[in-house]
C-alpha cells in the first residue's frame, strides 16, 4: 500500500528565505507526483505536476524535483513571501488514477 | 484545465439528517472523485464516481453512508447520510482526464459541521 510522508509537518521562516519542502513515498510505481497548495478552509490549488519520466518542473519561484527510484520529491520556493503562507500537499498518482496524499507541510512566512 | 464548483460551500447540520453536496465541472472530464478531509488531517479518497453506474468505494466507506450519483460527464453528487459529529469534515470533489498524465483538479470544498 502506498504511503506518502511529508517532512517537516510545519515550517516557519522569515520573509525572503528559501523554502524546502520534502515528500517521500514508499512505492515507486507511480505515474506522476503533484504538489498542491491549500489555504485554511479552502480547496486545493495545483502548483506543479511532475510525470514519472521527468526529473523536475519549474513555475516562477517554484521548482519541484522528483527522484522516483528513491521515492522522493522536493518543492523549492525561492525568496518566500508572506503570501506563500499555506499548507502544501504532495500526492502521487498510481493505478486507477487515484491520488495518495501526504500529511502536508504547514508553512508560515513571517514579514 | 478544469474549473470545479461545489454547492453548498458550507453547512451546519443536525445529527441524524442527510446532506447532498453537488459538484459541477466546466468541461467534460473522464474521472470524478470525492475526498474527505477531517480536521487537521490530509485528504482521504471516499470513492470514484462512475458515470451511469455505481460508484467505486474505498476501504472504510460504504454506499449506504455515502451514496454518490454521476448522471453525466460534468456533474456528481455526494450524500452524507444519517450524519454524526464524526462526519464533520471538508468534502472535496475532484476531476481529471482519461490519461494518467493528466492534472487532477479540485473544487473549493464543502465544509460540513454536524452538531
Amino acid at each position: 500500500k502506498q504511503e506518502v510522508t511529508q517532512i517537516p509537518a510545519a515550517l516557519s521562516v522569515p520573509e525572503g528565505e528559501n523554502l524546502v519542502l520534502n515528500c517521500s513515498f514508499t512505492d515507486s510505481a507511480i505515474y506522476n507526483l503533484q504538489w498542491f497548495r491549500q489555504d485554511p478552509g479552502k480547496g486545493l490549488t495545483s502548483l506543479l505536476l511532475i510525470q514519472s519520466s521527468q526529473r523536475e518542473q519549474t513555475s516562477g519561484r517554484l521548482n519541484a524535483s522528483l527522484d522516483k527510484s528513491s521515492g522522493r520529491s522536493t518543492l523549492y520556493i525561492a525568496a518566500s513571501q508572506p503570501g506563500d503562507s499555506a499548507t502544501y500537499l504532495c500526492a502521487v498518482k498510481a493505478a486507477g488514477n487515484k491520488l495518495t496524499f501526504g500529511g502536508g507541510t504547514r508553512v508560515l512566512v513571517k514579514p | 484545465s478544469a474549473v470545479i464548483s461545489q454547492k453548498p460551500s458550507r453547512d451546519i447540520c443536525q445529527r441524524g439528517t442527510s446532506l447532498t453536496i453537488q459538484c459541477q465541472v466546466d468541461s467534460q472530464v473522464t474521472m470524478m472523485f470525492w475526498y474527505r478531509q477531517q480536521p487537521g488531517q490530509s485528504l482521504t479518497l471516499i470513492a470514484t464516481a462512475n458515470q451511469g453506474s455505481e460508484a467505486t468505494y474505498e476501504s472504510g466507506f460504504v454506499i449506504d453512508k455515502f451514496p454518490i450519483s454521476r448522471p453525466n460527464l460534468t456533474f456528481s453528487t455526494l450524500t452524507v447520510s444519517n450524519m454524526s459529529p464524526e462526519d464533520s469534515s471538508i468534502y472535496l470533489c475532484s476531476a481529471t482526464g482519461p490519461a494518467v498524465i493528466d492534472t487532477q483538479y479540485f473544487g473549493p470544498g464543502t465544509r460540513l459541521t454536524v452538531l
